[in-house]
């Protein structure tokens, strides 16, 4: 595997349901990061850990809860989701350097989330 | 907070150029990002400005004025694969490392023959 994979592609779950996204880079870096991606809008920050640790928390709902175990693998746990949370769901990754590197994010193809 | 305005939709030639605009109102800036993404995968990674200029990269030419909070993706000789949406992003960097993208809408272009 290269670049960064997620799993599943496809989801669809009941409101009352509980289920995991994983996330998963293969390219050494030290941050990740959970966007959500829904129609006719910007893709929103979620969610980002640096070296392990949690560094921002985007406002966003606790039934979204994130887990980061190591450098190499990110998960967002659902539970008790709504319709609205319906969205894409992507995950990135990036390396931590210093201030006007480049360090781009490297995003991998998403989850696509369908709450009913 | 961050604001990013870039046009929804434009329509283009094959093989001609055409410029995306993107204007931000941000309380930091450490760059901006441009990225390409087809429908149904994952944003791909075009150019990044941090200083005032251009910087060309191929077919892709991206502008970066930081006194105006302007920039532009420019796309040359036009391809039908170029149709995609177009996403401009802000970062900022975080205290505990990482950074932080805000994006815009996104500029949905379409190549026509």
């Amino acid at each position: 595997e290269t670049g960064v994979t997620q799993t599943p592609r496809h989801l669809v779950m009941g409101m009352t349901n509980k289920k995991s996204l994983k996330c998963e880079q293969h390219l050494g870096h030290n941050a990740m990061y959970w966007y959500k991606q829904s129609a006719k809008k910007p893709l929103e920050l979620m969610f980002v850990y640096s070296l392990e640790e949690r560094v921002e928390n985007n406002s966003v709902p606790s039934r979204f809860s994130p887990e980061c175990p190591n450098s190499s693998h990110l998960f967002l746990h659902l539970h008790t989701l709504q319709p609205e949370d319906s969205a894409l769901y992507l995950c990135a990754s990036s390396q931590v350097l210093g201030q006007g590197a480049l360090n781009e994010q490297f995003f991998g193809p998403g989850t696509r989330l369908t709450v009913l | 907070g961050q604001n990013i305005d870039q046009p929804t939709e434009m329509t283009a030639t094959e093989g001609a150029i055409v410029q995306i605009n993107c204007t931000y109102q941000t309380s930091g800036f450490n760059g901006l990002f441009w990225y390409q993404q087809h429908a149904g995968e994952a944003p791909t990674f075009l150019s990044y400005n941090v200083l005032d200029g251009l910087e060309e990269k191929g077919r892709f030419s991206s502008f970066l004025s930081r006194s105006k909070g302007y920039s532009y993706l420019l796309l040359k000789e036009l391809q039908m694969k170029d149709s995609a949406s177009y996403l401009c992003a802000v970062r900022d960097l975080l205290t505990g490392g990482g950074n932080k993208l805000t994006f815009g809408t996104g500029t949905q272009l379409k190549v026509e023959l």
